[in-house]
């Protein structure tokens, strides 16, 4: 069964740092690209960024690049976005996603809250 | 950006009707697009892929169609259990957009 957990939100004030995880079983990990999909409270989704398999490759929506870094660790299954100087606007649950191959996502973790409030 | 633009926002439908839910692209996205649906409370499920291909588990009552700029996912037969909001997701370019969802619940 693929499970994606997410780990590593809260309430973080403005200006300052985060870095999320999301620990990936149930598939060959480092078969497939991965992405985080945001959403603001009662809004809609919102792709962020996408890794490679190797993770040699990353891909940014314009609005985070500079300031969002997607990683992987194949050794470790595990996703990562760190984010730095963080704004109210980044305030959202952040879900990492499993990439088919395709561009679309047919697994998605539970999500995790990000809260960015002084 | 490609702009995805669902209709209508939100549907109210009864148990049994058939749902239409639109999604239109603001240039031609040759059949890249993706339906999603989200319960309350819960992270997105795949439904419909390359416009009109079910993903493996979902009922035979979801189905999608369309082509060039206009979509459709239709819910044949309402259940109770879909009561959810449904996004469509362009991936033919970057960045990957999604339509601002519609939410449907029941009469």
């Amino acid at each position: 069964e693929v499970q994606l957990v997410e780990s590593g939100g809260g309430l973080v004030q403005p200006g300052r740092s985060l870095k999320l995880s999301c620990a990936a079983s149930g598939f060959t990990y480092s078969n497939y690209v991965m992405a985080w999909v945001r959403q603001a409270p009662t809004k809609g989704l919102e792709w962020v960024a996408s890794i490679s398999t190797g993770g040699g490759n990353t891909y940014y929506r314009d609005s985070v690049k500079g300031r969002f870094t997607i990683s992987r660790d194949n050794a470790k299954n595990t996703l990562y976005l760190q984010i730095d100087s963080l704004r109210s606007e980044d305030t959202a649950t952040y879900y990492c996603a499993k990439d088919t191959g395709a561009n679309y996502f047919d697994y998605w973790g539970q999500g995790v809250m990000v809260t960015v409030s002084s | 950006d490609i702009r995805m633009t669902q209709s209508p926002a939100s549907l109210s439908a009864s148990l049994g009707e058939t749902v239409n839910i639109e999604c239109l692209a603001s240039e031609d996205i040759y059949s890249d697009l993706a339906w999603y649906q989200q319960k309350p409370g819960k992270s997105p499920q795949l439904l419909i892929y390359n416009a009109n291909s079910l993903q493996n588990g979902v009922p035979s009552r979801f189905s999608g169609s369309g082509s060039g700029t206009q979509y459709s996912l239709k819910i044949n037969s309402l259940q109770s259990e879909d009561v959810a909001t449904y996004f469509c997701q362009q991936y033919n370019n970057y960045p990957w957009t999604f339509g601002g969802g519609t939410k449907l619940e029941l009469k």
